[in-house]
């Protein structure tokens, strides 16, 4: 059974950079997309982008693609989010999810990490 | 505001029938994007509820069916339980200018 963990820290200042990765345990990350997604408290999901591990073929969410950047790490099994110069309204829960879209238009998401919590504050 | 649009809340007792409606636009359901749902207890990740419109995953009771006609698409829950008691999200993929992976705003069942 695939299982999917994220890790990364849990405050991170405005205008600084929000680094998460998720080690996921039970499958190779090979040959599949992978995602991240976040939930502000309270509110509803938001499709941040994916990557693909091998080729790191990348496809970013417009309103959020001048500031994301994705990478995976096959020798660790492991794929990362960076998101730039962030404010207070990226405030969120992380997840990573395994993407089964071949294509952007078809495809959802299967197995999904616990969520990791990220509050943008000085 | 989501480009796919849910009823915020539902309720029904146990042992009913409910719907959860996803209404999206040409640009999305409405041109013949897959519909996906999920369920999300409090404080837990989301699950796969169906996916391509029609399908469940392995595990998942066949009281839940999903369903899509034109530019929307349903989840229903038949004989409801108590543990149904969730949040429920429909997603697609919308191709107009923001062209993106999008979700629908979401839907508290509660069951009465």
């Amino acid at each position: 059974q695939v299982q999917l963990q994220e890790s990364g820290p849990g405050l991170v200042k405005p205008s600084e950079t929000l680094s998460l990765t998720c080690t996921v345990s039970g499958g190779s990350i090979t040959n599949y997309f992978w995602s991240w997604i976040r939930q502000p408290a309270n509110k509803g999901l938001e499709w941040i982008g994916r990557v693909k591990a091998s080729g790191s073929t990348t496809n970013y969410n417009p309103s959020l693609k001048s500031r994301v950047t994705m990478s995976a790490d096959t020798s660790k099994n492991q794929f990362s989010l960076n998101l730039n110069s962030v404010t207070a309204a990226d405030t969120a829960v992380y997840y990573c999810a395994r993407d089964l879209g071949s294509s952007l238009g078809k495809g959802y998401f299967d197995h999904w990490g616990q969520g990791a919590l990220v509050t943008v504050s000085s | 505001q989501s480009v796919l649009t849910q009823p915020p809340s539902v309720s029904g007792a146990p042992g009913q029938r409910v719907t959860i409606s996803c209404t999206g636009s040409s640009s999305n359901i409405g041109a013949g994007y897959d519909v996906h749902w999920y369920q999300q207890f409090p404080g837990i990740a989301p699950k796969l509820l169906i996916y391509s419109n029609t399908n469940r995953p392995s595990g998942v009771p066949d009281r839940f069916s999903g369903s899509k006609s034109g530019t929307s698409a349903s989840l229903v829950i038949a004989g409801l339980q108590a543990e149904d008691e969730a949040d429920y999200y429909c997603q697609s993929y919308d191709n107009s200018l923001s062209a993106s992976r999008v979700f629908g705003g979401g839907t508290k069942l509660t069951v009465l």
